[in-house]
């Protein structure tokens, strides 16, 4: 079975762009996360989406969206880009209730100059 | 705030020797994870624990949930060069509820590095 698969791999934007990353998980699996990664804070949750319904929403601002589509698919979008939006972005899938285990992609590296 | 913290935040050892690291918090969690992340990929889950005081063996790693949930700790035996890594924790919906919510909480991490 195919892993979590995150696109792109690598990003270079400059202040005030925007930007779309995506996101493929497991097959079968239903819900899907996001997470920044920053040397300093660590891994920090973003959104989660299940059945195409964000359930769960991190504490950033309305700078960064998602949604997910019929074939669980997701994109994450970050609009005005600013230098501190520069990290490891990561995309987990999970199966659904019951499962509280989540399959990290290999991640996207955003880079904001 | 940091809801559960992993110490220590670095460690360098010799191949062979045993190594130990924890991860705290003052919340309870359904669940605890630990995953192991290498430079430039993503997380990998290792073992999920969500029974008070349940230890789970994984060849040379012993992981054990705290009997009140909140704290958890990570053993590794005659640790190896690929044992190198990120080591996280992740605690699953808080309160114990365990009811629908996918976000975990994830500690900083341990950076260990195994010396040949």
């Amino acid at each position: 079975k195919a892993g979590v698969t995150q696109t792109p791999r690598y990003l270079i934007k400059t202040r005030g762009q925007q930007v779309t990353l995506s996101c493929s998980p497991i097959s079968g699996h239903r819900s899907v996360s996001w997470y920044q990664q920053t040397p300093g804070q660590g891994l920090q949750f973003l959104f989660e989406y299940f059945s195409e319904t964000q359930r769960n929403k991190g504490n950033f601002p309305g700078r960064f969206s998602g949604r997910q589509f019929s074939n669980s698919r997701s994109e994450m979008n970050v609009s005005t880009l600013e230098l501190g939006d520069s990290a490891l972005y990561l995309c987990a899938s999970s199966p659904g209730p019951g499962s509280y285990e989540q399959y990290f992609g290999p991640g996207t590296r955003l880079t904001v100059t | 705030t940091q809801l559960l913290e992993q110490s220590p935040q670095f460690l360098s050892i010799q191949e062979g020797e045993n190594l130990t690291v924890y991860c705290n918090s003052s919340s309870v969690f359904s669940s605890l994870q630990w995953y192991r992340q290498e430079p430039g990929e993503g997380p990998v889950l290792l073992v999920t624990v969500v029974t008070g005081g349940e230890v789970k063996k994984l060849k040379r790693l012993t992981f054990q949930f705290g009997d009140a949930r909140k704290d958890s700790s990570l053993h590794i035996t005659a640790a190896q060069t690929g044992d190198t890594g990120l080591y996280l924790c992740a605690g699953g919906p808080r309160g114990g509820s365990g009811a629908g919510s996918y976000q975990l909480t994830f500690g900083k991490g341990t950076k260990l590095s195994v010396i040949p």
